[in-house]
């Protein structure tokens, strides 16, 4: 088991462009949480998927971001028409049903020029 | 009134000594309260959980809760210089969310 990993670790692109990012979680656990974060602030939650289902989003994830879990594993979060502040670091974290205690990946850390 | 809250810092502890980070949190329904540690530039690690009133030890962390004043730390013995980084208070289940909301968190230094 090598817990959560996250790709691409790090993407530079320029305003106006598509980016796509994957997640992968811990394989037996069957909810995948987005978040992003920003220097010196805390992560902020995105949204959160059980199995396939998408049940929340933040009121963060504007109609330029979109995430899907389409087989219940691994997780997508793509951004379309980046603008400068959508650098930020984003982070996937998973958790069991039955605990609450997520676990993070490394995260993507994404600049937008 | 942030749902999370946490003293920035920076703060600084001799090595060896006890470092001790606090966090409040507004929703009184909370659920389950998380100490993550982050180093720079990298993502957060769970250090400890804890989910009922009192102390809950792990190692050289302890972590306390008091629902009754909404109020979670957590307390390092025997600090290390490997301990300097960003230490992130969650919470779980505000309004009754599935959720973790952070705090800001504190930024810690260990003086050797």
């Amino acid at each position: 088991d090598t817990g959560v990993s996250q790709n691409p670790r790090h993407k530079i692109t320029k305003r106006g462009q598509n980016v796509t990012f994957r997640c992968d979680p811990i394989s037996e656990h069957n909810r995948l949480y987005w978040y992003r974060q920003t220097l010196g602030q805390g992560p902020e939650f995105l949204t959160y998927f059980q199995n396939e289902a998408q049940l929340e989003k933040s009121r963060l994830l504007s109609d330029r971001f979109s995430a899907e879990r389409p087989k219940g594993s691994f997780s997508t979060l793509e951004i379309q028409r980046t603008e400068q502040g959508d650098s930020a670091m984003y982070l996937c974290a998973s958790s069991w049903t039955d605990t609450d205690t997520q676990y993070f990946g490394p995260g993507t850390r994404l600049t937008v020029l | 009134q942030k749902e999370v809250e946490q003293n920035s810092g920076p703060l600084s502890v001799p090595e060896g000594a006890i470092a001790s980070l606090n966090c409040t949190y507004s929703d009184r329904g909370s659920q389950s309260f998380f100490w993550y540690r982050q180093y720079s530039g990298k993502s957060p690690e769970l250090i400890m959980s804890i989910y009922s009133n009192g102390d809950k030890e792990d190692g050289r962390f302890t972590a306390q809760l008091n629902k009754a004043s909404q109020y979670v730390s957590l307390l390092i013995r025997d600090s290390q210089p490997s301990d300097s980084a960003t230490y992130l208070c969650a919470v779980n289940g505000i309004q009754g969310a599935q959720k973790l909301v952070f705090g800001q968190g504190t930024r810690l230094t260990i003086n050797p």
